[in-house]
């Protein structure tokens, strides 16, 4: 069973980098498209991108000149940064593996890690 | 960017009874080349991830309880749970795959009357 833990700072001060990464166990890393993707405090979900196990990458248009995604394959890691942070990034951060049938269908889910933006 | 939307905004059902809820997208999720629906049902419980419930419009997801059904195509979709439980109190939202920038609906709030 695939399991994904997010891990990284609950605070982080505006104008700085959010730095979260995802631990994967249970199944390998490669072949698949890993995602991140956030929840709102008024509950709304978007995405934020992913990395395919080759190390290619796509990000949400609205988010793309801040945010990194990296894949570590000898630590069945992945990893997100997204910059220049404002109150608006404060959300619940999930990591999020994409299914077989297509690689932004998400199959496993994180349990999502509160992410505050606050001075 | 397809924007979704869903119908009702929360819902109260009786146990046993069954439950409906819609979604529509801002443009076709249908791909004519393979005839298939890119649109996806989760079922979100408090504290808890998103789960996903269906795929493809109308595929259950392994191990989802037949109770749990999709239908629906091109923009309209529709979410039925047949016979209420308990446990499956939750916020459900539906998600487009078709277009390279996934989007999801606002949510549906499930809860017992």
């Amino acid at each position: 069973q695939v399991q994904l833990q997010e891990s990284g700072p609950g605070l982080v001060k505006p104008s700085e980098t959010l730095s979260l990464t995802c631990t994967v166990s249970g199944g390998p890393i490669s072949s698949y498209y890993w995602n991140w993707i956030r929840q709102f405090p008024g509950k709304g979900l978007e995405w934020i991108g992913h990395i395919y196990y080759s190390g290619s990458t796509s990000y949400n248009p609205s988010l793309k000149s801040r945010v990194t995604i990296s894949l570590d394959t000898s630590k069945n890691q992945f990893s997100l940064r997204l910059s220049s942070v404002t109150a608006a990034d404060t959300a619940v951060y999930y990591c999020a593996r994409a299914s077989n049938w297509n690689d932004l269908l998400l199959d496993y889910w994180g349990q999502g890690t509160l992410v505050t933006v606050s001075s | 960017d397809i924007v979704m939307t869903q119908s009702p905004d929360s819902l109260a059902v009786s146990l046993g009874e069954r439950a409906t809820i819609d979604c529509k997208s801002s443009q076709s999720v249908l791909y004519s080349s393979n005839n298939k629906n890119y649109l996806a049902w989760y079922q979100q419980k408090p504290g808890q991830p998103p789960k996903l419930l269906i795929y493809w419009a109308s595929t259950r997801e392994s191990g989802v309880p037949d109770r749990f059904s999709g239908s629906g195509s091109g923009t309209d979709f529709t979410l039925t749970i047949s016979s209420l439980q308990a446990e499956d109190v939750a916020v459900y939202y539906c998600q487009q795959y078709y277009s390279t920038l996934p989007t999801f609906g606002p949510g549906t709030k499930v809860d017992i009357k």
